[in-house]
């Protein structure tokens, strides 16, 4: 089956500690994003990546960074130096060359600092 | 800043009526548009997208735009109950980010049996 996985579902951590969560797709997608949601909030980019090897800040990325090693993995890493990381975190992936920009999600991930 | 618009409702509407959920943005250039439903605790799931303006139909749903006025709209005819989730509003603003998608708020819409 063809999809975007993301793991763990849930994730709890403590205050100071870094947490990876991870993003895969195998749909040959070249554009990987990472989204995240409060209530209320709606989506809010945090970093996108249209090739690997290369990736650009969103709009609220202080205290997130990413990786874009391999085409099919995206993986996000909230530091200690995000203040509030509780959230849901939802990974995307786009086909590059389409000018929509249509953008599938992944299952997201709900994160909760203790 | 670029904006999307959402009403963030509750949107309640009686089984088998039509809804209609508004959206506006701000950037002129925009060049395409997409409708999202989101479930209670779920990830957004695409309905449908439109580039033109005019409508455009897919089973219950009509995506509708106008690009003059800077309006979308997302008609769900015969509403069921399990139409009841948020729906997410989602612009493309093309130019140097043609890859980037900035969201609406989303409105809950209820439908009641």
């Amino acid at each position: 089956d063809g999809g975007i996985t993301q793991s763990p579902k849930y994730l709890f951590r403590k205050e100071g500690q870094n947490v990876t969560l991870s993003c895969e797709q195998n749909l040959n997608h070249d554009a990987m994003y990472w989204y995240r949601q409060d209530p209320g909030q709606g989506l809010r980019l945090i970093y996108y990546s249209q090739i690997v090897n290369d990736f650009q800040k969103g709009d609220i990325a202080e205290g997130y960074s990413v990786s874009r090693e391999k085409k099919e993995s995206f993986p996000l890493t909230v530091t200690s130096a995000q203040k509030n990381p509780t959230a849901f975190y939802l990974c995307a992936s786009s086909p590059q060359g389409l000018a929509s920009g249509t953008q599938y999600f992944g299952p997201g991930t709900r994160l909760t600092v203790l | 800043q670029k904006e999307v618009e959402q009403n963030s409702g509750p949107l309640s509407v009686p089984e088998g009526a039509i809804a209609s959920l508004n959206c506006t943005y701000s950037d002129r250039g925009s060049q395409s548009f997409f409708w999202y439903r989101q479930y209670s605790g779920k990830s957004p799931e695409l309905i449908m997208f439109i580039y033109s303006n005019g409508d455009k139909e897919d089973g219950r749903f009509t995506a509708q735009l106008n690009k003059a006025s800077q309006y979308v709209s997302l008609l769900i005819r015969d509403s069921q109950p399990s139409d009841s989730a948020t729906y997410l509003c989602a612009v493309n603003m093309g130019g140097g980010s043609n890859y980037k998608l900035t969201f609406g708020k989303g409105t809950l819409l209820t439908v009641n049996p």
